[in-house]
């Protein structure tokens, strides 16, 4: 299984203020995604990152406000910019495994609390 | 496009009895791949079960198997011998072969096991 360390695991940010969120595997993958879970409901992926080129966003998430970074086949950030409270949410990286369509593995998740 | 759906948004189950957590799918892919998770309050997703569209038999997993009836377009979990730590969210996902390689998720169930 790939082992994902995303950090930070949890912060309070005040409005208007941007956070970046890291994640690091331990092996290389071709593709990394991020998704958002808003309380109380399911995830929804918000892009997928590609090593070498832009991100792609989903309908709905645009790069301004989740700019994301993917330097190499390991690591990639998410930075959630000029935060309002209905960006709280808990926010998880996830890649796939060696076995390709059959693992999928999930970093720990950032709690983020907008005030 | 692809569809998740969990029709439970809670269930309650005796500590050792048996559970089936339902979950229906709609895609027009022949080749997908479902997936199980569960996430305890801390917010992680922990991978439990994965059941491909053209794998034979149910795919098990310790306590966790899943009843995938491809003509009925559903793949629910079952937990044996339920345990109080199995109290989580559970989500079932799915992600197809062509396209977007990111998971599609269903609303989730929340499981309380009771003493």
């Amino acid at each position: 299984s790939a082992v994902i360390s995303q950090k930070p695991s949890r912060d309070i940010c005040q409005r208007g203020t941007s956070l970046t969120i890291q994640c690091q595997v331990d092996s290389q993958v071709t593709m990394m995604f991020w998704y958002r879970q808003q309380p109380g409901q399911s995830l929804t992926l918000i892009a997928t990152a590609n090593q070498g080129s832009e991100a792609t966003y989903e309908s709905g998430f645009v790069i301004d406000k989740f700019p994301i970074s993917r330097p190499n086949l390991t690591f990639s950030t998410l930075t959630v910019s000029n935060m309002s409270p209905e960006d709280s949410s808990i926010y998880l990286c996830s890649v796939a495994g060696r076995m390709g369509n059959t693992e999928a593995f999930f970093g720990q998740g950032t709690r983020l609390t907008v005030v | 496009a692809q569809k998740i759906t969990q029709t439970q948004p809670g269930m309650f189950v005796q500590e050792k009895e048996a559970v089936t957590l339902d979950c229906t799918y709609d895609t027009s892919d022949p080749s997908y791949g479902l997936f199980w998770y569960k996430q305890p309050s801390s917010g992680e997703m922990i991978f439990l079960i994965y059941q491909g569209s053209y794998d034979q038999q149910n795919a098990t997993e310790g306590r966790y198997s899943l009843n995938f009836q491809k003509a009925r377009k559903s793949a629910n979990l079952v937990i044996s011998a339920s345990q109080l730590g199995d109290s989580a969210m559970y989500f079932c996902a799915m992600r197809e072969a062509t396209g977007r390689r990111a998971l599609t998720f269903g609303s989730g169930t929340r499981l309380q096991v009771q003493p």
